[in-house]
């Protein structure tokens, strides 16, 4: 599985979009992108997915670059609830979770 | 169901101590996933299963862990002879398909906390 890079932290005003960058430039072609988060020490919760287009669903927007070898997740209007901890996989099967990134969402 | 359930939420065990943790994946899903998260952001893939047949299990520590997915029963992680070292959180997740499939996330439990003393 690919191995992912994001920075360690962020901060994000509340209302604002954030956006947080991921590299995976050792990604293979049939190996998926995943966004997940964990809010303080619960289960991983699925945010979006994506091989080669960008995506949109109801929560984040996912921007994949053409060569697929970096993505940002897109937050559109961040709030309080949305702090936590942000991890980037690149897999095609079992999970490897880098370190995420804390994004802290302030008012 | 419609969530992965993980029982018992929390467990404390001796050194030396067996520690047995539960799963039961979401209703229809093919796939359960073993993950343990010992410091607050570093995962660690274990084991996974499709239905009960062992699918992947390079990430098992050999000697003292074992898993099972048996029919019409939770899945199990089992720890025999605890260390400290295995005080982590035992997160358990499901997935409906994995190859060849676009809807291959993965849906995870709200973990056990197991603290070895």
């Amino acid at each position: 599985d690919a191995k992912t890079t994001q920075p360690p932290s962020m901060d994000c005003a509340e209302g604002r979009a954030a956006n947080l960058p991921c590299n995976h430039s050792t990604i293979s072609g049939n190996e998926y992108v995943y966004w997940y988060r964990q809010i303080h020490s619960q289960g991983p919760q699925y945010i979006i997915h994506g091989l080669k287009n960008n995506e949109t669903n109801e929560m984040a927007s996912l921007i994949i670059t053409e060569d697929r070898k970096s993505s940002t997740l897109i937050l559109p209007h961040a709030t309080l609830r949305d702090t936590a901890v942000y991890y980037c996989i690149a897999s095609y099967g079992k999970f490897y979770f880098g370190s995420g990134t804390k994004l802290n969402v302030k008012p | 169901g419609e969530e992965v359930a993980q029982t018992p939420k929390h467990l404390v065990r001796g050194e030396g101590q067996k520690a047995k943790l539960y799963c039961a994946p979401i209703k229809g899903h093919s796939y359960v996933f073993w993950y343990q998260q010992v410091l607050k952001n570093e995962f660690k893939f274990l084991i996974s299963f499709q239905n009960e047949n062992v699918f992947d299990e390079t990430g098992m520590p050999k000697e003292r862990f074992s898993a099972k997915c048996l029919p019409n029963s939770p899945c199990s992680l089992e720890i025999q002879a605890t260390k400290l070292e295995d005080s982590a959180v035992y997160f358990c997740a499901s997935s409906p398909y994995l190859v060849g499939s676009s809807y291959n996330e993965q849906f995870f439990g709200p973990g056990t906390r197991l603290t070895v003393l």
